[in-house]
């Protein structure tokens, strides 16, 4: 079946612009994750997903980062006024329920480059 | 706070050498996963092994074998005979489960292993 997908798959945005990411989590998949990997911090929660419901948002770095999902699936993940220090690969990844017993699936990454 | 270490950031061997890849963690729970993910070139987090903490079996899957020991708080991951498709960056990863939270993920910094022909 098919599995987690993203897009795009790369973006290069400037400075001071928004971005928005997208994350298609495999049929069926009520939790949902969003991670960042950066050279420098590796890789970071950022938040996640039960249903169409945000619990813990605590990885979020800033208030120009936020996300939402809808009908329990697509998932998007908007950055206002970017940074440079956002350039980073965002990772998406569903699991079947909540609980450290269903394993993740992660999808392929959108690379941010900011400028 | 939970925490992964990955002490060892870079390894390279020649193929058909063993390589072991270690994983220190630490936690304040009592039921916590640790993972382990394989990252190849392509970019991709691979799923390769859950265990919880109550299960302290050691575990085989081809030529990959973990070594799970709450004593040392270490899950160190051994690949036997390995090949130069065994190149990528390697993840230890740790959940903890405790009712109404999320299983995130908290991730070591990885460790790049390069095989040689």
């Amino acid at each position: 079946g098919a599995g987690v997908s993203q897009s795009p798959s790369n973006k290069v945005t400037e400075k001071g612009k928004d971005v928005e990411l997208r994350c298609d989590p495999i049929s069926g998949h009520t939790a949902l994750y969003w991670y960042r990997q950066s050279l420098g911090q590796g890789l970071e929660f950022l938040i996640y997903f039960q249903g169409n419901s945000a619990p813990d948002k605590s990885g979020l770095p800033s208030d120009r980062f936020s996300a939402e999902r809808t009908g329990g699936s697509v998932s998007t993940l908007t950055i206002q006024r970017t940074q440079q220090e956002d350039s980073a690969v965002y990772l998406c990844a569903s699991s079947r329920r909540r609980g450290s017993s269903y394993e993740q699936y992660f999808g392929p990454g959108t690379r941010l480059t900011v400028t | 706070a939970q925490k992964v270490t990955q002490a060892q950031t870079e390894i390279s061997v020649v193929e058909k050498e063993d390589v072991t890849l270690d994983c220190v963690y630490e936690t304040r729970d009592t039921t916590y996963y640790l993972f382990w993910y394989k990252q190849p070139p392509s970019g991709e987090l691979v799923f390769l092994i859950r265990r919880n903490s109550f299960d302290e079996q050691n575990e085989i899957s081809g030529r990959y074998s973990w070594n799970f020991q709450k004593s040392t708080s270490s899950f160190n991951f051994t690949i036997t005979a390995s090949q130069v498709v065994d190149s990528a960056v390697y993840f230890c990863a740790l959940s903890e489960e405790y009712t109404g939270a999320n299983s995130k993920l908290t991730f070591g910094k990885g460790i790049t292993l390069s095989v040689r022909p």
